[in-house]
Formats: structure tokens, sequence, C-alpha cells
């Protein structure tokens, strides 16, 4: 079945770092990949969509100077959480769908982020 | 606005027993309803379902799809404490011109043994 890789999946950081969250496809061209984020015992909240060589997409309320989305090609995508803070700690996850709409997005294992 | 509601919230069942969990749905150009199970990390994916597939079934689950009532079921029988997760539904649908997920609440199984 389809894969997609989440990278790192922990990571433990001061207040003001920037942090990058890689996820790629191992094994499809995802011309879309979904960002995620989930707080505990909450259901996913879809953050933004990228599309491959465009600007993502962002929910309302969510800045996208603050999580910085960059689709560069058709098998990764990487969100930046920039000058991070304590409230920004979370669980966030990627996914990633083909071409066709028939075909279900894919989830990496997601990335823990700890905000000290 | 686009949502998803699963019910019950929560369930607490006994290893054998059978569960129905339910989705209701608003969603913007309907494509697609998916099920999927979270247990510690990311969501694994279980069922999709679509206009041209509204019943799917695999061992012990299986899911019914229903565009009338804008709502689908997933039964898991014979439950097992391997099936305590959370039950995610998620519809996918084109808002604004973007093709994007929204998911409902969670629905958190817990089986006894």
């Amino acid at each position: 079945g389809a894969v997609v890789s989440q990278h790192p999946s922990r990571v433990i950081c001061k207040s003001g770092t920037s942090v990058k969250i890689e996820c790629r496809s191992l094994d499809f061209q995802a011309t879309t990949m979904f960002w995620y984020r989930q707080f505990p015992k909450q259901s996913l909240m879809l953050m933004a969509t990228s599309n491959e060589g465009s600007k993502a997409t962002y929910e309302q309320g969510v800045e996208k100077d603050k999580f910085l989305i960059n689709h560069a090609s058709l098998t990764l995508s990487t969100l930046t959480v920039t000058s991070a803070h304590p409230e920004d700690s979370s669980f966030y996850i990627c996914s990633a769908s083909g071409t066709n709409s028939n075909q279900p997005q894919h989830f990496g294992d997601g990335t823990r982020l700890s905000i000290l | 606005e686009d949502k998803v509601v699963q019910s019950p919230l929560s369930l607490v069942v006994h290893e054998g027993d059978t569960v129905t969990l339910n989705c209701s749905y608003e969603v913007t150009n309907f494509r697609s309803l998916l099920w999927y199970k979270q247990e510690k990390k990311a969501p694994t994916f279980l069922f999709m379902l679509t206009s041209s597939g509204i019943e799917k079934k695999s061992g012990r689950l299986s899911s019914i799809l229903d565009k009338k009532e804008l709502s689908s079921i997933l039964n898991i029988t014979a439950t097992q404490t391997g099936d305590s997760a959370i039950y995610l539904c998620a519809v996918g649908g084109y808002t604004s011109g973007t093709y994007k997920y929204i998911f409902g609440t969670g629905t958190r199984l817990k089986v006894l043994a």
C-alpha cells in the first residue's frame, strides 16, 4: 500500500526555535498534501492544503507566516513552525493523496512537537 | 459551514460484542467518506466509500454509506481488545475549488477483556 514518511517523529526544543517537519510520499506522486494538527483527545484539525508547485491554502485561523508550507516536488512537502512557542506544542500529521480523488489519503506517522 | 459529526463520542464494550459507530456529514460537493483507526500514532486507513461503492467489508469490519441520509456506519462484530482505538470519519469534498477532508470528532472505543 501507499507509504508516507514523516520526519522527525519527535522534537523537543526551546521557545523561539524554528522547526521543520518533512513529509514524503515514498511510492506514489502526491499532487496534494495535507497538514493537520491534533490536540490530546481531539480529532484532526486541518491546517492547510498543499498542492505541488503552488501556494498552500490555509484554513481559517491558521497563520500562514507562522506555519510555512512548501511543496516543491511531487514527493515532498515541508511544514516549518517559525519561532515556536509552548502553545505550538502539539501532534502534527501530514497526509498525501495522488492524482485521483477516488483514492484515499495516506498518513505519515506524525511529529510530536514539544516547545519548552 | 462543512461539518462531520460522529457518535457516540466514546464507547466501552466487552470482547465479543458488536458495535456500530455513526458518522453524519454536511460537506459541499461530497466525493468520498473515509474511515480510519487511530491508536498511538497516525490514523490507518480502513475504508473509502463513494457514490460507486457504498458498502465495504473486511473481516469483522464493514461500512455502509447512505447518501440520502448523509451518513455512514462502521460495524465491528466479535470485538477484540485490539479493536480499542479512536475511529475517525473523514469526508472529502470540494470547497472553494480545493479538495480537502473534514474530520469528525472521532469515537473512542474501548474493548474490555
